[in-house]
């Protein structure tokens, strides 16, 4: 099945730095990338996504790249505020209604942003 | 928009007791919904997948008899912790995925989760 890597496993930057969020993926055949924000106590929330047939998305401050060659994808935001403070969670999954059209999920990483 | 409710957001019950979640989809039909444990500061585990008019499929490790799923209508999918004991206490959130859509189909959608305490 699909293995999700992500590192670092916490971060920590100074208010209006970027940061950078790494992933990677082990099955060829996944071709959606999701990245979920999680507060304290709340549900995550989808904040950016990626499908295997491009290899860059952008909105706003919050942009993710896609290397499939190299199965890594990577969640960059910029201009950090302290309300960016949360874990993140990369994801991977292949097109339903395959077994693999679930959602594999990394560790997470809690970003500090540092006013 | 995709709005996904469970109900309740927190329950405290005596070990022994069942309790049962609700993971509703407001505004759009589900014909996945999915079933995860968070334990703190960890990441979600997948416990199973609910598919509307058909059993749930269990991941590895996970009783189904004691996490009992009903996926009875497009909307809603519910989960059963038979005979709770205090190692069943964990955050348990739902997501579900809109039906049709070929483009859009893996996008999942969170409910608030509902904190579980056995005691």
């Amino acid at each position: 099945g699909e293995n999700v890597e992500q590192h670092p496993s916490t971060l920590s930057v100074q208010e209006g730095d970027s940061a950078v969020i790494k992933c990677t993926y082990s099955d060829s055949a996944s071709n959606y990338f999701p990245w979920y924000k999680q507060e304290l106590g709340k549900r995550p929330q989808l904040i950016i996504d990626i499908r295997s047939n491009v290899g860059e998305k952008k909105d706003q401050r919050i942009a993710v790249t896609l290397n499939k060659t190299a199965k890594h994808f990577s969640l960059h935001i910029t201009e950090t505020q302290p309300e960016d403070s949360a874990v993140y969670f990369c994801a991977a999954s292949g097109p339903p209604p395959g077994a693999n059209s679930k959602l594999t999920f990394g560790k997470g990483i809690t970003l500090s942003v540092r006013p | 928009g995709a709005v996904v409710s469970q109900h309740p957001s927190r329950v405290i019950c005596k070990s022994g007791t069942s309790v049962k979640i609700e993971c509703r989809s407001l505004d759009f039909q589900a014909t996945t919904m999915f079933w995860y444990r968070q334990f703190p500061k960890k990441s979600l585990m997948l416990m199973a997948t609910s598919n509307e008019g058909s059993k749930a499929t269990y991941e590895q490790g996970v009783e189904k008899d004691k996490f009992l799923i009903n996926h009875a209508s497009l909307t809603l999918s519910t989960l059963t912790v038979t005979s709770a004991h205090p190692e069943d206490s964990s955050f348990y959130i739902c997501s579900a995925r809109k039906a049709g859509g070929r483009k859009k189909a893996e996008t999942q959608y969170f409910g608030p989760g509902t904190r579980l305490l056995v005691l």
